[in-house]
């Protein structure tokens, strides 16, 4: 029930595609919905982050959406770069923070 | 406003052997983290400290790993002795406050078990 499962494990996209990486989770408690993007050799570092009562939230090109009925978040990249190529993971917090699997994202130029 | 440091960087040892890793968190945060990231998963929270006091061990394998916090600034984690599956890459975050806001990760040190 303390677990977040995040899809898909890696991702190609061409430059100013669309990236999407999704999460689900069982524990209705937590209440804080992080995305940290984390390079190679360097910790994770918050991207955008949301909480249970708000459908969507925006910043720049990243938007998250939120399905609490579904218990489900997906991080969306719009005109994902090169630059975009990173791990990202998704997390939830009930106290302490569960993150999720990670997603390789490698965006072709 | 200088990050989480971290030192080692990369640490190499045998199996059985000992090894310690530092955490210097950013100035003024009240709340240090320390998680195990292994190859290909997410960060998992080994232990949160809150100062000097110690919030949740739940995940700490406390038969060969420890931790302190002296003075609430600093922080070393400690195994004795290591296993293989102890290689992975061990991270210390930071918050201010009640540990409700933003964590800020540093670098990691990467730990090799052979």
């Amino acid at each position: 029930q303390q677990q977040v499962k995040q899809s898909p494990q890696s991702l190609i996209v061409q430059k100013g595609g669309i990236s999407i990486i999704n999460c689900a989770y069982e524990n209705t408690a937590f209440d804080y919905f992080p995305w940290y993007q984390q390079f190679p050799g360097k910790g994770p570092a918050l991207l955008i982050a949301i909480r249970p009562d708000v459908s969507e939230k925006k910043e720049g090109r990243f938007t998250i959406s939120f399905n609490k009925s579904a218990k489900q978040f997906s991080l969306h990249i719009m005109d994902s770069q090169p630059g975009d190529s990173a791990t990202y993971f998704c997390a939830a917090r009930g106290g302490k923070l569960i993150f999720g699997q990670g997603t390789e994202l490698s965006v072709k130029p | 406003e200088a990050g989480v440091a971290q030192s080692p960087r990369y640490k190499i040892i045998e199996k059985r052997q000992s090894v310690a890793f530092w955490c210097n968190p950013i100035s003024g945060h009240a709340t240090l983290y320390w998680y195990q990231q292994i190859l290909g998963q997410g960060p998992k929270l080994l232990i949160q400290f809150q100062n000097n006091g110690v919030v949740d061990d739940s995940q700490l394998p406390k038969d060969r790993f420890s931790a302190e916090r002296l003075k609430g600034v600093d922080s070393t984690l400690k195994i004795q002795p290591a296993k293989l599956e102890d290689s992975a890459v061990y991270l210390c975050a930071s918050s201010s406050l009640s540990g409700r806001e933003t964590q800020y990760f540093g670098p990691g040190t990467r730990l090799l078990v052979l």
